[in-house]
């Protein structure tokens, strides 16, 4: 069973540039959540979707982010016109969200740097 | 306003011996509580949970127990092996929150090391 998959793993952008990271969950999974964690830092929350559906963007900067996860294919974190700030490490999970499991499972990340 | 702390940001400890990860948290409605492993440049990885109808829950290795009345936590991990060096991080999830999004609110986590 492969278990979340990212990418790309690393991706650098020049300052106004746009950023797209993409997320498969684990088989079986329909819930997508999508972390940012800056140095130094632990994980921020950011989106949680299920299929076509955003739940809860309330960690989500207003302004220049997006995210969306379609009927057929990967989860997509879109960064519009991206800033040095934007620089960090974007982990994606997912989960099956049954009543007995609320483990959320990792992928590898994302390592954006923006020059 | 941290929700989710881990005072200490880093621990030493010989092999075999006990490793003591510590976590405090502020908002009582957290009700469930989770452990995470990471190794640089990889993804978090789950290690163990509690449910705060419980106070303690082990798996192998690991044991995590849980004081709801001072709002803190801890994760045992004995033996200690040089395999466990890496960061672990400490995490919240609230039953209820907004839509009922289970999202997860991290500690800053505490990087162990293992000295064999």
């Amino acid at each position: 069973n492969a278990g979340v998959m990212q990418n790309p793993r690393h991706l650098v952008r020049r300052r106004g540039q746009e950023a797209r990271l993409r997320c498969s969950p684990m088989k079986g999974h329909s819930h997508v959540y999508w972390y940012r964690q800056l140095p130094e830092e632990g994980l921020k929350f950011m989106v949680y979707l299920q299929k076509e559906n955003i739940i809860d963007e309330s960690g989500m900067p207003k302004e220049r982010f997006s995210a969306e996860f379609p009927k057929e294919g990967p989860s997509i974190l879109r960064i519009q016109q991206v800033v040095r700030g934007d620089s960090a490490a974007y982990f994606c999970a997912s989960s099956p969200r049954t009543d007995s499991s609320y483990e959320q499972y990792f992928g590898p990340g994302t390592r954006l740097t923006v020059t | 306003d941290q929700q989710v702390k881990q005072n200490s940001p880093s621990l030493s400890v010989q092999e075999g011996r006990i490793s003591i990860l510590n976590c405090d948290y502020t908002n009582s409605m957290f009700d469930y509580f989770l452990w995470y492993k990471k190794y640089p440049a990889e993804g978090p990885t789950f290690l163990i949970s509690i449910s705060s109808i419980k106070d303690k829950n082990e798996d192998g290795r690991f044991t995590v127990f849980l004081n709801k009345s001072a709002k803190h936590l801890s994760l045992h991990i004995v033996p200690s092996q040089p395999g466990d060096s890496a960061v672990y991080f400490c995490a919240a999830s609230q039953k209820y929150s907004g839509a009922g999004s289970y999202q997860l609110t991290f500690g800053k986590g505490t990087k162990l090391s293992v000295i064999p």
